[in-house]
C-alpha cells in the first residue's frame, strides 16, 4: 500500500511567486495534516482536515497561505506571494481515526530566494 | 494548550552504548498518547514508539523503550545497543485523546559515532 505522497520534493522559487504543494493521503484515511518544519520553530501544525473539511487552521501564518482538500485523495497548500521566510520543509500526514498514528510523507523542501 | 519540551538539543554516543533522550510535557488532560518519531537525514518521519497514558507498563520496541512517568509528565526514550543507523533527529510528540493532531517538541539531534 502506498504511503503519503507529496510533490514536489524540492522547489526553488523567487520571492513573489506562487507556490503550490501537493499531497495524496493514504487511501481510506479521514484526517490530513499540513506541518511546517524550520530550524527556528521546529514542527508546526499549519492546518488539518477531517473528511475533507478544514477543522483547525489557526496555525496558518498569514493570509498568504491557503489550503484546500477538494476530495479525499488530494490536498494542496498554496503560498501566494511567497517570501524568503517561507523557506522550510512542508510535511503532509494522514491518519485513520480513532487510531492515534500519523503517517508522514517525505516532505517538500521549499526555498524562496 | 499542550506543550512538549526536549531539553537536549544534541547528544552524541559511541556505537553499542545506551543513550536516553529526555522529554517533558505539559497538559491538563488525563487521557492522551505520547510518541517518539525519528527523522534520519532522508527527512522521513518514522514512528519509533507509542505510549498510551492509561497504560502503566512502559512501551518497548526491540532496542527502544520508554520511561513514562505520568505524574512527573516525563517521557524519556532509551536506545540500547545503539547503531550507526540510529543517527537522526528524534522528536517527542503529544496527542490528546480523540484529537488526532500531534504537538511536537523541538527535537534532539542524536549522533552515533563508530
Amino acid at each position: 500500500d502506498a504511503g503519503v505522497i507529496q510533490s514536489p520534493r524540492h522547489e526553488v522559487t523567487e520571492m513573489g511567486q506562487e507556490v503550490t504543494l501537493r499531497c495524496k493521503p493514504i487511501s481510506g484515511h479521514d484526517y490530513l495534516f499540513w506541518y511546517r518544519q524550520t530550524m527556528m520553530r521546529g514542527l508546526e501544525l499549519l492546518i488539518y482536515f477531517n473528511n475533507n473539511v478544514p477543522i483547525d487552521d489557526s496555525g496558518m501564518p498569514e493570509d498568504r497561505f491557503s489550503a484546500k482538500m477538494p476530495n479525499a485523495s488530494f490536498s494542496t497548500l498554496k503560498i501566494q506571494p511567497s517570501e524568503p521566510r517561507d523557506s522550510a520543509v512542508y510535511f503532509c500526514a494522514s491518519s485513520l481515526s480513532p487510531v492515534p498514528w500519523l503517517f508522514f510523507g517525505e516532505g517538500s523542501r521549499l526555498t524562496v530566494l | 494548550a499542550q506543550t512538549v519540551t526536549q531539553s537536549q538539543p544534541e547528544m552524541s554516543v559511541q556505537e553499542a552504548e545506551t543513550v536516553t533522550l529526555s522529554c517533558t510535557y505539559d497538559t491538563s488532560e488525563n487521557n492522551y498518547y505520547l510518541f517518539w518519531y525519528k527523522q534520519p537525514p532522508s527527512r522521513q518521519m518514522i514512528l519509533v514508539i507509542r505510549q498510551e497514558a492509561y497504560k502503566q507498563q512502559n512501551a518497548t520496541e526491540n532496542r527502544f523503550s520508554v520511561n513514562f512517568q505520568k505524574a512527573a509528565k516525563s517521557f524519556s526514550l532509551k536506545i540500547s545497543d545503539s547503531q550507526l543507523g540510529d543517527t537522526a533527529m528524534y522528536f517527542c510528540a503529544f496527542m490528546r485523546w480523540g484529537a488526532q493532531k500531534l504537538v511536537f517538541g523541538q527535537g534532539t539531534r542524536l549522533t552515533i559515532n563508530p
